[in-house]
Order: structure tokens, then C-alpha cells, then sequence
């Protein structure tokens, strides 16, 4: 299996900035996707780092290191529709583009 | 838009029936995906798919067949279902350039009494 790590669960206030950890062990790693999933709904598409460095879209912004194994996600100005679970979801270069889930990060976001 | 269909919200079945989760997507995407996934332990992948007629075992087969006939249609079957197998399953589709997201259907919540 795939070793994938991400808190389990983050708090924060609105307006503030929030970064949420990822660390993996994937074998022929080959990119990394975020997503985001409100309760009770389908998971929907974030960003994708496959190089290393910053990608930036909007109030979010994704961070990848390859060689430490290790992603980040950024999201500012915080509103209170930012509650939700974020998934980390490494991939493996030569697996037809499967992805590997972590459990998510559950992020309240307190008025 | 990518649209991935489900066709059902909710889903109810007994033990031991044969069950059939169905999901359409409209993008002409080579890659579908079945997924369950329960409190505590994330997104499973049980099978997928690359092409017509092709599948792989995901993490968690046991129990489950799928079969994809055409390409737009990707089916999961619960062969006998059992109350363990009650979940939410997600289905899941993207074509087949490296990079491309998976995008998701709205799920089916399946629950068997």
C-alpha cells in the first residue's frame, strides 16, 4: 500500500490562513491531486502538482516537494464554505491513473 | 462540464440479493472508477477500468464484480450483498492523459438490511 499521512482534523477562524499537510510514500510517484469534499457530497478537483514548487489558483494554493515527499495545501482568506474534508491523493505513474486517497483532513471554520 | 451520473441517491437492499450500482459518464473518458467509502477510513478503491471490457482489481475487490461493456458506462455489482458492504459508493471517470483529474458522480448511499 501507500503510506499517506494528513492531520485528521484542523480548526480555524474566518479570514485566516490555514495549511494543511500531506506526507506520502508512493513508489513511482508520478504527481499529486487535492480535492475537496463538503459533507454528504461528492469529492470535487482542487489543483495538481507534479513538479516541484508553489501553484497558485485563487485563495488556494498547492505546494510539493518530491524529493521530501511532501505537499501542502494553502488556503487564505477563509470563509466559513470552506468547511469541509481535503484530500490528499498521490499518484503512481504507471497505474492507468489510479490515485491513492489519504483519509482527509477535516477543516472547521469557526465565525 | 464533465457530468458522472449515478443512478440512484439512496439504495435500500436485503442480504443476499444481487445488487447493481450503475454510473454514465458523458466525456468520452477512457478511465471509471468505483470507490466506497465509510467514516474513519477514506476513499477505497474496489475496481477500474481503462478501456471497454478491461478492468483491474482496486484495494478491496472481495465481494464486488464490475463489468463496462460500453464506454460510457461502468457497473458495479454486488454479487450477494452483505450488511458490511453498506456504504456510500462514488463513481468516478477521466480520460486518459497523464494529469487529468478523476471527476466524481454525486454517489449512491446503499444501505442492506
Amino acid at each position: 500500500g501507500q503510506n499517506i499521512d494528513q492531520p485528521t482534523e484542523m480548526t480555524a477562524t474566518e479570514g485566516a490562513i490555514v495549511q494543511i499537510n500531506c506526507t506520502y510514500q508512493t513508489s513511482g510517484f508520478n504527481g499529486l491531486f487535492w480535492y475537496q469534499q463538503h459533507a454528504g457530497e461528492a469529492p470535487t478537483f482542487l489543483s495538481y502538482n507534479v513538479l516541484d514548487g508553489l501553484e497558485e489558483k485563487g485563495r488556494f494554493s498547492s505546494f510539493l516537494s518530491r524529493s521530501k515527499g511532501y505537499s501542502y495545501l494553502l488556503l487564505k482568506e477563509l470563509q466559513m464554505k470552506d468547511s469541509a474534508s481535503y484530500l490528499c491523493a498521490p499518484r503512481r505513474g504507471s497505474t492507468l491513473g489510479r490515485l491513492y486517497f489519504g483519509r482527509g483532513t477535516q477543516l472547521t471554520v469557526w465565525p | 462540464d464533465v457530468k458522472v451520473t449515478q443512478s440512484s441517491r439512496y439504495l435500500v437492499k436485503r442480504t443476499g440479493e444481487k445488487v447493481f450500482l450503475e454510473c454514465v459518464q458523458d466525456m468520452d473518458h477512457e478511465n471509471m472508477f468505483w470507490y466506497r467509502q465509510d467514516p474513519g477510513l477514506g476513499l477505497r478503491l474496489i475496481y477500474f477500468s481503462y478501456d471497454v471490457k478491461m478492468k483491474e482489481k482496486g484495494d478491496i475487490p472481495e465481494g464486488y464484480s464490475v463489468s463496462r461493456e460500453k464506454k460510457e458506462r461502468f457497473s458495479l455489482i454486488l454479487e450477494s450483498a452483505s450488511t458490511n458492504q453498506t456504504s456510500m459508493y462514488l463513481c468516478a471517470s477521466r480520460p486518459r492523459a497523464s494529469g487529468q483529474p478523476q471527476h466524481f458522480g454525486d454517489g449512491t448511499r446503499l444501505s442492506i438490511l
